[in-house]
């Protein structure tokens, strides 16, 4: 049974780079069928898709965090990591990673394992 | 950016009847869409995608209508375990309901 589980600081400082880890068992992240995403959820406010990375290494990022953002893969370590950086107090929230399985016979991708989330709060 | 707006954001109803959701995308989505259930402190879980496909091991009183811009779930015999904030969202360019919070 596939699961996930995301790891990383509680308390980051306004300016800085929050990093989160996403640690995959019961399943390899090299799969062809495969996206592995990253969603958030400010406090009071509805979840925000943050970007997805496929088995090749290729990237999708919301276009409102492109510039601040980086997914990437470890197959060694069954793991995709989030990297924002220039963090501000509108960058909390719970992170969530994701698996994105893609609906046959199309090349649509929806989220159908999910982590339970990561709070992340930023201050000084 | 297509948004998705949901109703009602409450919905009490009692054990045994029947509880409907909606879902509206500001432009038309096809099926691409997909309901989740989140209770406090768990992961989503998965319920429907493509409108109306039912996810592995999802009961049968959940189910899922619509296409284009206009979207339901139904559970039709509410049980108490079924207490959770259900969201919708579009696998187009991903973006999610506000969610709506079923209560009994």
């Amino acid at each position: 049974q596939l699961q996930l589980q995301e790891s990383g600081p509680g308390l980051v400082k306004p300016s800085e780079t929050l990093s989160l880890t996403c640690s995959v068992s019961g399943g390899s992240i090299n799969s062809y069928n495969n996206y592995w995403g990253w969603i958030r959820q400010p406090p009071g406010k509805r979840l925000e898709w943050i970007g997805n990375i496929d088995y090749s290494g290729r990237t999708d990022y919301n276009p409102s965090l492109r510039s601040r953002v980086t997914i990437s893969a470890d197959t060694s370590k069954n793991h995709v990591s989030l990297t924002l950086t220039s963090v501000t107090a509108a960058d909390t929230a719970v992170y969530h990673c994701a698996r994105l399985e893609r609906e046959h016979p199309y090349f649509y991708y929806y989220m159908d394992v999910w982590g339970r989330g990561t709070t992340v709060s930023v201050s000084s | 950016e297509i948004v998705m707006t949901q109703s009602p954001a409450t919905l009490s109803v009692s054990p045994g009847e029947r509880a409907s959701l909606s879902c509206r995308a500001s432009q038309s989505i096809s099926t691409n869409l997909a309901w989740y259930q989140q209770k406090p402190g768990q992961a989503p879980r998965l319920l429907i995608y493509g409108a109306s496909t039912r996810a592995t091991g999802v009961p049968a009183r959940f189910r899922g209508s619509g296409s284009g811009t206009e979207f339901s779930l139904t559970i039709s015999s509410l049980q108490s375990e079924d207490v959770a904030v259900y969201f919708c969202q579009q696998y187009y360019s991903w973006t999610f309901g506000q969610g709506t919070k079923v209560e009994i």
